[in-house]
């Protein structure tokens, strides 16, 4: 079935770097973007990062601009964000989640945004 | 960056009542807006996309409409199973922006 699996959350002190994996499985892979959005423990959704079906555009939250990096394998259906200089207001379940999309004149244009998640992976930054 | 104002934050309601939730963006969005609904530990759900698609599978009691800066999403006749916090997005230009969250709770 269509799936998106999160992995490598964990805890990490401040300042630190982790990198967090999504594997995707049951549907194409190379014809969807990926996202993440995390959420702080008792708070609402953020989106962090997203990138597109082949790659070539990536964006993110001005809170994780030059920090993060949103990365994908096509040839292992994975989609990875690479966390550096870590926070304690970054800690948070992070989800992956796919977004069905079109180009257009070299812009990408969402269908509606997130129709698959993943279960979340949660990371945590202390000391 | 375009601001999500939800409102309100948290509702309560009984089985049966019809309930609305409100979404307002701080510039025009055309009808690039979804909406979602987390339960306690899990992962978000989408309910509705481009500001009044329902998506397949989720009951008929729930609708979606609205385009340009309002948005609403009805649930016609809410259920307990229906205990959730809702969420809207909008993905018209990045970075995109959740709504703070609606906690509906049953009477």
């Amino acid at each position: 079935q269509v799936q998106l699996v999160e992995s490598g959350g964990g805890v990490v002190h401040p300042g630190r770097s982790l990198r967090l994996s999504c594997a995707a499985s049951g549907f194409t892979f190379t014809t969807f973007g990926l996202h993440w959005v995390r959420q702080n423990p008792g708070k609402g959704l953020e989106w962090v990062a997203g990138i597109s079906y082949d790659g070539s555009s990536k964006d993110y939250a001005d809170s994780v601009k030059g920090r993060f990096t949103i990365s994908r394998d096509n040839s292992k259906n994975t989609v990875s964000l690479q966390m550096s200089s870590l926070r304690p207001e970054d800690t948070a379940v992070y989800y992956c989640a796919r977004n069905d999309e079109f180009s257009s004149g070299g812009k990408y244009f969402s269908v509606g945004a997130f129709d698959i998640w993943g279960q979340g992976t949660k990371v945590t930054v202390s000391s | 960056d375009i601001q999500m104002t939800q409102s309100p934050s948290s509702l309560s309601a009984s089985a049966g009542d019809r309930v609305t939730i409100t979404c307002r963006a701080s510039q025009g969005i055309t009808n690039d807006l979804s909406w979602y609904q987390q339960k306690p530990g899990k992962a978000p759900k989408r309910l509705i996309y481009a500001a009044s698609h329902l998506q397949s599978g989720v009951p008929s009691r729930f609708s979606g409409s609205g385009s340009g800066t309002e948005f609403t999403l009805t649930v016609s006749s809410l259920q307990p199973e229906d205990l959730a916090t809702y969420y809207c997005l909008q993905y018209n230009s990045y970075p995109w922006t959740f709504g703070q969250g609606t906690k509906v709770e049953i009477k």
